[in-house]
């Protein structure tokens, strides 16, 4: 069974710029979660999706942070305008509705410059 | 509110040795808690979880964990640390059973030939 899938694995870009990432959850899964990792930190939730509606996005800073899962399947983190206090990991992680672990994706190493 | 404390940042210990690392959590209702490894590069694997079951957890890789509820802990434990053991750990909390997760900042695990 393949695991979550996550592009790109590493940006680099300078503050200001726009970036954004693609989570591929695995199969049949109906929740994804995208988290934020701060060096040093452990992962905090941005937001979760069932299927293709927002059920968690309390924590998302909406003003700069957007996120959609279009037909429930994969999702697409964005971000825009960067500051350097985004620099980070962002996960994916995706869970099935009977089972409910997360399964996490490789992450997306961002540095903002 | 729920969160987590992982009692150390760093733990160094010889190949061959015992590991522990050490988790406090709160919790308003009766939590699920996990923990789960994080190797360089990698995505966050999960090695064990506690669901109100058995108190003592068994997971991957030798690991075990034991539910503690008077002393609100959830300590991880391992035999025989083995140099592949060298990663990042984090004790995980949920109130709500699997869905918000709440990451402790995580324990770096050396082990040493």
């Amino acid at each position: 069974e393949a695991g979550v899938a996550q592009s790109p694995r590493y940006k680099i870009i300078e503050k200001r710029q726009s970036v954004a990432f693609w989570c591929n959850p695995i199969s049949g899964h109906a929740t994804l979660y995208w988290y934020q990792q701060i060096l040093g930190q452990g992962p905090k939730l941005l937001i979760q999706f069932q299927n293709n509606g927002v059920v968690d996005d309390s924590q998302l800073p909406k003003d700069r942070f957007s996120a959609e899962r279009l037909k429930g399947v994969d999702s697409t983190l964005k971000i825009q305008p960067a500051k350097l206090e985004d620099s980070a990991v962002y996960l994916c992680a995706s869970s099935s509705a009977d089972q409910g672990t997360q399964y996490f994706g490789p992450g997306t190493r961002l540095t903002v410059l | 509110a729920q969160s987590v404390t992982q009692l150390d940042s760093h733990v160094s210990v010889s190949e061959g040795t015992p590991v522990l690392l050490r988790c406090n959590y709160s919790s308003s209702y009766s939590p699920s808690l996990f923990w789960y490894v994080q190797h360089p590069n990698k995505g966050l694997q999960l090695l064990l979880k506690y669901t109100s079951a058995a108190t003592l957890v068994k997971g991957i890789n030798g690991f075990e964990a034991e539910f503690k509820k008077s002393e609100t802990s959830f300590h991880l434990t391992k035999p025989s640390a083995h140099m592949s053991d060298a990663a990042e750990y984090f004790c995980v909390v949920s109130d709500t059973g699997y869905s918000t997760l709440t990451f402790g900042k995580g324990t770096m695990l050396l082990v040493s030939p």
